[in-house]
């Protein structure tokens, strides 16, 4: 399995707190993501980047930011959480270089109440 | 108009049974196609490419009709652990980004 962890696994936390999650790789992968995942739209991307400190919107990153200061790790921050972003969060890292496949992590299920 | 789409299922299949779905996808500039597996409550992961001649990986057989613009994926000799939800997914020429479908449910019964 590609070495790949997101923290936190679960969260409960309130609308209108800032939220951060963490995704970190020992792959040395060049593309990291950030998808959600919800019932009835499947897995949709947030942020991804395409090396340190370079990022780029996906189609839902409105109330979404990332930031990439190393390699490995990859951050996505909820400024203000709201009710509608209690999902799953999947990171995912690529070499698309190499490989069109993604590996993803095991998920961050977030709930704002 | 999603730009990948599948029945959402759930198929229900009896053991050792053949099953096949499909996936339509909109934009005709789509280059790469695969489906991916994702089991209850974990992440995704690769099942297989698909090519344009057809592949097939031992009870999986992937096909892919660029005219009409869909992918299928049939599975043979059905196994409980076939139970999972089946993720099209495609991307385009340009970029190196997916996207995927809503995914798919297969429920494999004895």
């Amino acid at each position: 399995d590609a070495g790949i962890t997101q923290s936190p696994r679960h969260k409960v936390t309130e609308t209108g707190t800032p939220v951060t999650l963490r995704c970190h790789q020992t792959e040395n992968h060049r593309y990291m993501y950030w998808y959600r995942q919800d019932p009835g739209h499947g897995l949709r991307l947030i942020h991804y980047s395409y090396g340190v400190k370079d990022t780029d919107k996906g189609e839902v990153s409105d109330g979404y930011s990332v930031s990439r200061s190393k390699t490995e790790d990859f951050l996505l921050t909820l400024e203000s959480a709201t009710s509608s972003q209690t999902s799953v969060y999947f990171c995912a890292i690529s070499d698309m270089e190499a490989s069109n496949e993604q590996f993803f992590g095991p998920g961050t299920r977030l709930t704002v109440l | 108009r999603k730009e990948v789409e599948q029945d959402p299922g759930p198929f229900n299949v009896p053991e050792g049974a053949t099953v096949a779905f499909n996936c339509t996808y909109s934009n005709s500039a789509s280059q790469s196609f695969f489906w991916y597996r994702q089991d209850c409550r974990k992440e995704p992961k690769l099942l297989m490419s698909v090519y344009s001649s057809g592949n097939e990986d031992g009870r999986f057989t992937a096909q892919l009709n660029r005219a009409s613009q869909y992918i299928s994926l049939l599975i043979r000799d059905s196994k409980l652990s076939d139970s999972a939800t089946y993720l099209c997914v495609v991307k385009r020429a340009a970029g190196n980004k997916l996207t995927f479908g809503g995914g798919t449910r297969v429920l494999v019964k004895p």
